[in-house]
């Protein structure tokens, strides 16, 4: 089944510890990409991946990192989470040339 | 003032109903233009999309873009239950940096 798959679903963390978000998809898309959902704010672009070895800032990148190894693969990565990262998190895929971006379930961070 | 622009609702409307959503945007360089329909802990699925201006029908939904006056529908004939979600635009300039509307919440009653 074609999916993109992001774990954890889940996460209560503390202010300060690092985690990372991963994102996996099987679909061979060059394209992938961070969005963070804020009610009021709707889906915010972190950060966007071209193909592998090629990343690049989306709308509001700050506290974040990213990196692109590997075609399926797309961690996102905070180093030091503050409570104003709490939110819900989607990672999106597609293929090149194509309009349809396939998301995955979300992971609903809380920084306490 | 927002790229793009979107009421939030929420809407409830009786079952059958035509509902109307709409966008408005600010960016004279979006040519792709699309409607994402979202499910309560669900992430968003692509359920129509338009290149440039113009209508596109798929079943019980209709997509028309107004480039002139920069506002973009959905409509939805016979609404039932099941289309309950939240409804997010989205546009683009090229086919992959998209820029969303907040969303609207639709509830459709039995």
């Amino acid at each position: 089944e074609a999916q993109v798959t992001q774990n954890p679903r889940y996460l209560i963390t503390v202010t300060g510890k690092k985690l990372t978000v991963t994102c996996s998809q099987n679909m061979n898309h060059e394209y992938m990409s961070w969005y963070r959902q804020d009610p009021g704010l709707g889906l915010r672009q972190i950060y966007y991946s071209m193909n592998v070895e090629v990343t690049d800032k989306g709308d509001v990148p700050e506290g974040y990192k990213v990196s692109r190894k590997e075609k399926r693969n797309f961690p996102l990565i905070l180093e030091s989470p503050s409570p104003n990262q709490t939110s819900l998190y989607f990672c999106a895929s597609s293929s090149q040339g194509s309009t349809e971006a396939f998301f995955g379930q979300g992971t609903r961070l809380t920084v306490v | 003032q927002k790229e793009v622009e979107q009421d939030p609702g929420p809407l409830s409307v009786p079952e059958g109903a035509i509902v109307s959503l709409n966008c408005t945007y600010s960016n004279s360089a979006f040519q792709y233009f699309m409607w994402y329909r979202q499910y309560s802990r669900k992430g968003p699925e692509l359920l129509m999309y338009t290149y440039s201006s113009g209508n596109k029908e798929d079943g019980r939904f209709t997509a028309q873009v107004d480039k002139s006056s920069k506002y973009i529908s959905l409509f939805i004939r016979d609404s039932q239950p099941s289309d309950s979600a939240t409804y997010l635009c989205a546009m683009s300039v090229g086919t992959y940096k998209y820029i969303f509307g907040t969303g609207t919440r639709l509830k459709v009653l039995a």
